[in-house]
C-alpha cells in the first residue's frame, strides 16, 4: 500500500500543452508539498499546503497551479508547458509538528516537454 | 532562510570499505531535525537516517551512522561495509522544529561504489 502515490509516472508532451499530475497520501499527514528536481538533481520546493491551505508558494511561474481538494490530495496543473519545465516533480507529505518529522516522497513524475 | 551545504558533489568508495559524506548547515535555532535521504537511479527518495537536534547520541541505522556536531553545525553520514546497492545520490536535509513545514535540502552527493 503506497504511502504517497502520484500519477502519472511519466509524461511526454509538446510545448504549449497543459498537463496535470495527481498526488494522494494515505498517511494522515497535514502537510503536502510539490518539489521540482532539475537535471542537476537540485531539489526545489514549489508549493506546500497544510490542511488544504497554501502555506508556501515559492517563486514559480503562475502557469503552475496547485489544488488541494482535501488534505490527502494535492494536484499540480501546468499550463502552456515550456521546454524548461522538463524535470522530475515530486509530491511529498509530512506531519506538521513533532518528531519524527520526515518527508515521505512519492515516486516522482518525469515530465518531458518536446 | 537556513542553508544546507554538501561540499562533495561526487564521492567514490570501494565495495566493503567505509565512506563519509559531509553536510553542514546554517541556523540560529536550537531545536530542529536533520535527515539523510538516498536517491538511487530508480529516483525514489528514501529516508536513510534522521537525527533530532536535542539528542546528543548519534543516530545509527545498521550500516549507516551519523556524526552530529551541533556546535559545529555539522551532520556527516558514514556508510560502513559499502555495498553496490549504496550507489546513489545522497541528500542532507534540515527541518525546523518550530516553523515546521519548510525543509531545506543540500545539493546532493553522488556516491559511486566500485566493485
Amino acid at each position: 500500500d503506497t504511502a504517497v502515490s502520484q500519477t502519472p509516472k511519466y509524461l511526454v508532451t509538446q510545448m504549449g500543452n497543459d498537463k496535470s499530475i495527481k498526488c494522494e497520501q494515505n498517511l494522515g499527514h497535514d502537510t503536502m508539498y510539490w518539489y521540482k528536481q532539475d537535471s542537476k538533481k537540485f531539489l526545489k520546493i514549489m508549493f506546500s499546503y497544510n490542511n488544504k491551505e497554501l502555506i508556501i508558494n515559492e517563486t514559480v511561474p503562475n502557469r503552475f497551479s496547485p489544488k488541494s481538494p482535501d488534505k490527502a490530495h494535492l494536484n499540480l496543473h501546468i499550463n502552456s508547458l515550456e521546454l524548461g519545465d522538463s524535470a522530475v516533480y515530486f509530491c511529498a507529505s509530512s506531519q506538521e509538528w513533532g518528531a519524527p518529522g520526515e518527508l515521505f516522497f512519492g515516486e516522482g513524475s518525469r515530465l518531458t516537454v518536446l | 532562510a537556513q542553508t544546507v551545504t554538501q561540499s562533495q558533489p561526487e564521492m567514490s568508495v570501494q565495495e566493503a570499505e567505509t565512506v563519509t559524506l559531509s553536510c553542514t548547515y546554517d541556523t540560529s535555532e536550537s531545536d530542529y531535525y536533520l535527515f539523510w535521504y538516498k536517491q538511487p537511479p530508480s529516483r525514489q527518495m528514501i529516508l536513510v537516517i534522521r537525527q533530532e537536534a536535542y539528542k546528543q547520541q548519534n543516530a545509527t541505522e545498521n550500516r549507516f551512522s551519523v556524526n552530529f556536531q551541533k556546535a559545529a553545525k555539522s551532520f556527516s553520514l558514514k556508510i560502513s561495509d559499502s555495498q553496490l546497492g549504496d550507489a546513489a545520490m545522497y541528500f542532507c536535509a534540515y527541518r525546523s522544529a518550530n516553523t515546521g513545514n519548510q525543509f531545506y535540502f543540500g545539493t546532493g552527493t553522488s556516491l559511486t561504489v566500485i566493485p
